[in-house]
């Protein structure tokens, strides 16, 4: 069935380096890939996504990256700050209105 | 423009009841998506709404139900709770045929015993 993988479970950076999350679909037809930012006691809010057709997407320091090819998507936040610290979702549907496929999270802590 | 709200914020509940959580959609949306987060888990699709219809069910079962008004603010109906059902509901609004994405509410958090 569809499938979303997402490594690493947890992440602990210096604030200031750099933050990488990878996913890994399993749908082919797999066309929206968004990523969430969950903090404690709150929903999942939308902090930058990405279409198949395109292969690379910026916004201030975060940028996402798709091989729709080998099936894979990442996130980089650049200059992390404290702020930063929370679950970060990966997921994937075939449209952006479809049902959403998410990863399992991946908890960052960035240290002052 | 007024964001997703959900009702109400935590609930508590015993084994075999039942129960209704209420979502208002972002002003313009007319698609809503219900989604359950166990604890440490990401979300699962329970159901999708548009125009009132059905529009898509993931792995639940029928004790799972739910409503869209036609101001297209939506519920979710679970009978029969049992104790894995306790969960953070999202509701996550959007505009069919938009480009725009899925926008997420803060949750209920239900607790069964």
């Amino acid at each position: 069935g569809e499938n979303v993988e997402q490594h690493p479970s947890t992440l602990s950076v210096q604030e200031g380096d750099s933050a990488v999350i990878k996913c890994t679909y399993s749908d082919s037809a797999s066309n929206y890939f968004p990523w969430y930012k969950q903090e404690l006691g709150k929903g999942p809010q939308l902090i930058i996504d990405i279409r198949s057709n395109v292969g690379e997407k910026k916004d201030q320091r975060i940028a996402v990256t798709l091989n729709k090819t080998a099936k894979h998507f990442s996130l980089h936040i650049t200059e992390t700050q404290p702020e930063d610290s929370a679950v970060y979702f990966c997921a994937a549907s075939r449209y952006n209105t479809d049902k959403l496929i998410f990863g399992t999270g991946t908890r960052l802590q960035v240290f002052p | 423009e007024t964001g997703v709200t959900q009702s109400p914020t935590h609930l508590i509940k015993t084994r075999g009841q039942q129960v209704t959580l209420r979502c208002s959609s972002q002003s313009g949306h007319n698609t809503v998506s219900w989604y359950q987060q166990a604890l440490g888990q990401g979300p699962q699709f329970i159901f999708q709404y548009y125009r009132e219809e059905e529009n898509g069910r993931g792995n639940f079962p029928p004790r799972f139900s739910g409503l869209q008004f036609p101001n297209y603010s939506s519920e979710l109906n679970v009978n029969a709770l049992e104790l894995d059902d306790s969960a953070l509901y999202l509701c996550a609004s959007s505009l069919a045929s938009g480009t725009d994405t899925q926008y997420f509410g803060p949750g209920t958090r239900l607790t069964v015993l």
